[in-house]
């Protein structure tokens, strides 16, 4: 079964800590995506890559950075905390685009942060 | 900006159908989604149409695209509980087939018994 594993399901952390949150998949996909989601303001992207090294910013990149020295993995980092990004933080892949690739995006299980 | 709209709240009975619509921006789009999110989970992909298609059946899911008003709706057939979740219409960035999606705020759907 093909699948985006997120390491942390709940995390709780402080004001001003550095935060890592890990998102690794198994298909093999080009482009791996990091949202946020929040009551009301639904799905809202932060960074996106579309190959090894490479990263673009999304809608809001503020507060955060990302990684992705791993086809596979692809890592949200939030430099110091604050209680603004408290949230459900959800990474996704998806294949290089062109042929027959319905540009499907397949979503980990969500990985909620709590900053006090 | 872009923006794809539907509403945020349905509630139906057991056993009656639902009907979640969506207004999306792009005509270009080559397909647009349907996604489930159900309580405390990632978002799956229930089912999705290409551009070319008015209408896509899939057991109790219908899918109606109307590409003149730009307007995408999911049928429900026969609602059972475990629908309930929330229901997320998305199309590409750009009309291509990278993934990068633009979601809308997602509908919730909640099936009394």
């Amino acid at each position: 079964d093909v699948k985006v594993t997120q390491s942390s399901r709940y995390l709780v952390k402080r004001t001003g800590e550095k935060v890592f949150l890990e998102c690794v998949q198994d298909m093999d996909h080009e482009n791996m995506f990091w949202y946020r989601q929040d009551p009301g303001l639904g799905l809202r992207l932060i960074y996106f890559s579309y190959d090894v090294k490479m990263k673009e910013k999304g809608d809001i990149p503020e507060g955060y950075s990302v990684s992705r020295e791993k086809k596979e993995r692809f890592s949200l980092i939030l430099e110091s905390a604050s209680t603004n990004q408290t949230s459900m933080y959800l990474c996704a892949s998806s294949r290089a685009g062109g042929g027959t690739n319905t540009g499907e995006l397949f979503f980990g299980e969500g990985s909620r942060l709590t900053v006090l | 900006g872009e923006d794809v709209e539907q509403s945020l709240f349905l509630s139906v009975r057991e056993g009656d159908s639902s009907v979640i619509n969506c207004t999306y921006t792009d005509s270009s789009s080559t397909y647009l989604y349907w996604y489930k999110q159900e309580p405390g989970a990632g978002l799956q992909l229930l089912t999705y149409i290409f551009s070319n298609m008015d209408m896509k059946q899939d057991q109790r899911l219908t899918v109606l695209l109307n590409k003149k008003d730009k307007h995408l709706s999911l049928r429900i057939a026969d609602t059972q509980t475990g629908d309930s979740a929330i229901y997320f219409c998305a199309e590409p960035v750009w009309g291509g087939s990278q993934g990068n999606l633009i979601f809308g705020k997602g509908t919730k759907l909640s099936v009394k018994p």
